[in-house]
């Protein structure tokens, strides 16, 4: 499977402003999507980064909050904005390598506490 | 009713049993099947995938789907104390968009 790295793997954030984290794959690969998992619970997707062009959010989940960039097959951020404490969690990006597959592989996570 | 069920646990199991961890999902259009490892403190690791009804055995595991009663289990067998974790059960509903809908996890500890 593709090697994710993720960073970074941890921040403690003042309340109000705002942190990118990024994703980097060692491959090609044609789905990148962001999770969020809160303290005790289990993942809720945020949004599919598409490449080239804006993402796809699930509901909950705005750009404005949760913006995210897909500049290539390779390479994806996602920016946690005008942070407050309910945003600390541990956020993860997923990737599904290529076509006609269907498992999903995760990077380490990044664990974000706000203050 | 959740999307995707599992029973939270914690789930006590000896050293050399088998552990069995289910979960129920409410979309009958499900399409694909997926258990999680995530120790604490760590990322999920994809451990098993399944499509078919039936069972689907890698080593020590063993995912079995049964689509009519929408329901996926996973069975651990001679359990180690590597594999104390909360493993996720994950359900994608459609072919070419592979997102997942995760259930909340059951707590696994084995007890020497």
């Amino acid at each position: 499977s593709a090697v994710i790295s993720q960073k970074p793997s941890r921040d403690i954030c003042q309340r109000g402003t705002s942190l990118t984290i990024q994703c980097q794959v060692d491959s090609q690969v044609t789905m990148m999507f962001w999770y969020r998992q809160q303290p005790g619970q289990s993942l809720t997707l945020i949004a599919t980064a598409n490449q080239g062009s804006e993402a796809t959010y699930e509901s909950g989940f705005v750009i404005d909050k949760f913006p995210i960039s897909r500049p290539n097959l390779t390479f994806s951020t996602l920016t946690v904005s005008n942070m407050s404490p309910e945003d600390s969690s541990i956020y993860l990006c997923s990737v599904v390598q290529g076509p006609g597959s269907t498992e999903a592989f995760f990077g380490q996570g990044t664990r974000l506490t706000v203050v | 009713q959740k999307e995707v069920e599992q029973n939270s646990g914690p789930l006590s199991v000896p050293e050399g049993a088998i552990a069995s961890l289910n979960c129920t999902y409410s979309d009958r259009g499900s399409q694909s099947f997926f258990w999680y490892r995530q120790y604490s403190g760590k990322s999920p690791e994809l451990i098993m995938s399944i499509y078919s009804n039936g069972d689907k055995e890698d080593g020590r595991f063993t995912a079995q789907l049964n689509k009519a009663s929408q329901y996926v289990s996973l069975l651990i067998r001679d359990s180690q104390p590597s594999d104390s974790a909360t493993y996720l059960c994950a359900v994608n509903r459609n072919f070419g968009n592979e997102k997942l809908t995760f259930g909340t996890g059951t707590r696994l500890t084995i007890i020497p």
